[in-house]
């Protein structure tokens, strides 16, 4: 069964700083990989869908880049700022469903 | 013009009542799933239907039904409300494997 682990847990940084999130998946056999946030109290927003045979995909500051051989993907925030503050979700989807993470939790301090 | 809506956004109700939540998508997407997210944020699927089509059944209480009368609805219900089912439910839907979620707003259920 797939399983998706997001390291670090929490990441508190000032403002201005670049900042990598990290996902890790146990089967490398997916679809496609699907980063999201969610603010507190708040829904989920997709920010960047990358499919098993891209590399990487970028929206403004966002970059996300996939190895599906090793079962990781990056999440790449440039020039972090407070409103970048929430949790970011990654999932992974090696059929009908999506496998969600346990999320990071991004502070961006002023 | 919201693409996939929820209704109600919060749910407060005592043990052991039944209630439903209704979640609706104006993407022409052809699957839809119900997630559970618990306290610590974790979410893991429910149930999932294609085409009106029950293609994904977790280890749910028997408690919860879900209801698709048409691919653009998918509804859930609840029977005999415990105080473990208070939980954020969002809706979600997608069109065919190649693509990704879009997720309703949840709903917060607490159980009192």
């Amino acid at each position: 069964k797939q399983e998706v682990t997001q390291i670090p847990a929490a990441l508190s940084v000032p403002e201005g700083e670049n900042l990598v999130l990290n996902c890790s998946f146990t089967d490398s056999a997916i679809y496609n990989l699907q980063w999201f946030r969610q603010d507190p109290g708040k829904g989920l927003t997709s920010l960047l869908l990358i499919q098993s045979s891209q590399r990487e995909q970028t929206s403004g500051r966002l970059n996300a880049s996939l190895d599906k051989s090793s079962g990781r993907s990056t999440l790449y925030i440039a020039a972090s700022q407070p409103g970048d503050s929430a949790t970011y979700l990654c999932a992974v989807r090696p059929g009908n469903q999506f496998y969600f993470g346990t999320g990071t939790s991004l502070t961006v301090i002023p | 013009d919201t693409a996939v809506s929820q209704t109600p956004k919060y749910l407060v109700t005592q043990m052991g009542n039944d209630k439903s939540i209704k979640c609706e998508q104006n993407l022409g997407h052809d699957t839809m799933y119900w997630y559970k997210q618990d306290s610590k944020k974790f979410l893991k699927i429910m149930f999932s239907y294609n085409n009106k089509e029950l293609i994904i059944n977790e280890t749910v209480p028997n408690r919860f039904s879900p209801k698709s009368p048409d691919k653009a609805h998918l509804n859930l219900h609840i029977n005999s409300l415990e105080l473990g089912d208070s939980a954020v439910y969002f809706c979600a839907s997608s069109l065919l494997a190649d693509y990704g979620y879009t997720f309703g707003s949840g709903t917060r259920l607490t159980v009192v």
